[in-house]
């Protein structure tokens, strides 16, 4: 079954440092997304990016926060510089143009110290 | 906007009881209407979904009808198992739109 995958899957950084979450969608699938949940919280929607372009962003993902594809298989999420309400867990998810269901990766834990 | 609502946990049960996870949904249009489960340490996995009014999702003895008269998607499982504990999201995608909106989650305990 095709797959999600994410890295790092735990990455810990002090605060300012700039960081980088990769994420490898499923091949054919050409809508990206990202993902937070901060512990035991709910799950909140940062971006949304489809023809190369962020498609949707919310409040959250500010100009801290910026995505990219860098090639033809690997979506990226970096924060600039992290603060220590930026710990969380990260996930990239992916859909094809077919298809309303998003498939989600694993995740990236990050934590700021 | 969009959004969903769902029943506060956590949700404790023996095993073999009945489930049922309330959640109702805002939205315009006809939102495509989701469960995912997170289990201990995983990441999201669809459990269900539904496209369209009185479509009925299920998956591994689970269940949930799209309802667009109270707007609402709860989770059903007549018998639970103690490999069930998790929580579950419901959640809603927006035709021609492109993000999911998430309820808070809704953590399960089974118990032997």
């Amino acid at each position: 079954e095709p797959e999600v995958t994410q890295t790092p899957s735990h990455q810990v950084t002090q605060m300012g440092q700039e960081v980088i979450l990769r994420c490898v969608p499923i091949s054919n699938h050409l809508y990206f997304y990202w993902y937070r949940q901060i512990l035991g919280q709910k799950v909140e929607f940062l971006v949304s990016f489809y023809n190369n372009e962020i498609s949707e962003k919310s409040e959250i993902f500010d100009d801290q926060f910026s995505v990219e594809r860098p090639d033809g298989s690997n979506f990226t999420l970096k924060i600039r510089s992290t603060k220590l309400e930026d710990s969380a867990m990260y996930f990239c998810a992916s859909r094809d143009s077919g298809a309303n269901v998003l498939t989600f990766g694993a995740g990236s834990r990050l934590t700021v110290l | 906007g969009n959004s969903v609502t769902q029943m506060e946990g956590p949700v404790t049960l023996s095993e073999e009881a009945f489930l049922t996870i309330n959640c109702t949904y805002t939205a315009t249009g006809y939102p495509s209407l989701f469960w995912y489960v997170q289990y201990p340490g995983e990441g999201l996995q669809l459990l269900l979904k539904a496209t369209k009014a009185d479509d009925k999702g299920s998956n591994k003895g689970f269940e949930a009808t799209y309802r667009k008269e109270t707007t609402s998607f709860h989770l059903e499982k007549g018998s639970v198992q103690v490999s069930d504990s998790a929580v579950y999201f419901c959640a809603l995608i927006r035709y021609n739109n492109n993000d999911m909106r998430f309820g808070a989650g809704t953590r399960l305990t089974v118990k032997p």
